[in-house]
């Protein structure tokens, strides 16, 4: 069971907004550990997606943002796309676990 | 363009030690701005961060997985290495390498394109 919780998966129609809850607890969010994410394409290795909550790594769309508040954190893709179809996954940090990741949401594009 | 490949053994018997290196290219391993860490992800499974290593040699690992890894860095070949002993079958796995950043920047944000180690008995 993985310290940060994911939807194992959600869906959506082309051009929909579709957003990922990553939930944590008091010793990462609440720690005040920002949230980084990465989009994993089948069979490939991960990509940084989001990283320090809200940034975006040059090359990646406007269309990905993220958040965080309290011990919750998201990610949302704007203006869904069929090369969105992939598998997500928030990091942070945890101070009794070190790097932490959840367990992975899969977006499908319907 | 900073570059990162693992190499080893695709099958290691169980109770055996699983050894990779990580090569990168591109960049400098002892440049002190980063940690080199792996990450592994089993079979239709989520990620598991291993462990990582500065270029000092200082490392930081999982605490599930501790008592069995250990990590080294050859900074005159611009390489980092994994061991993991006594493997069992649920060290099967895709083995991935990374670069991760320091204090607040402590996200992934190069990475290996994986390989697969399989344990067998």
């Amino acid at each position: 069971q993985s310290v940060l919780t994911q939807p194992p998966s959600v869906s959506g129609s082309p051009g929909q907004r579709v957003t990922i809850s990553c939930t944590g607890s008091h010793s990462n969010f609440g720690a005040n550990y920002d949230v980084h994410w990465y989009q994993q394409l089948p069979g490939t290795a991960p990509k940084l997606l989001i990283y320090n909550d809200v940034n975006r790594p040059s090359g990646v769309p406007a269309r990905f943002s993220g958040s965080r508040s309290g011990t919750s954190a998201s990610l949302a893709i704007s203006g869904l796309q069929a090369e969105d179809e992939a598998d997500y996954y928030c990091q942070s940090y945890d101070i009794n676990l070190g790097r932490v990741f959840g367990a992975g949401t899969k977006v499908t594009v319907l | 363009q900073l570059q990162l490949q693992e190499s080893g053994p695709g099958n290691v018997k169980s109770s055996e030690t699983l050894s990779l290196t990580c090569t990168v290219s591109g960049g400098s391993l002892s440049s002190g701005t980063y940690y080199w860490g792996w990450i592994r992800q089993s079979p239709g499974k989520g990620l598991e961060w291993i462990g990582n290593i500065f270029y000092s040699g200082s490392t930081t690992f999982n605490p599930s997985l501790k008592s069995r890894v250990t990590m080294s860095v050859d900074t005159s070949k611009n390489q980092f290495s994994l061991k993991l002993s006594s493997v069992t079958a649920a060290d099967t796995a895709v083995y991935y390498c990374a670069r991760q950043g320091l204090g607040v920047l402590n996200f992934f944000d190069y990475w290996g394109q994986g390989t697969p180690v399989t344990v067998s008995s």
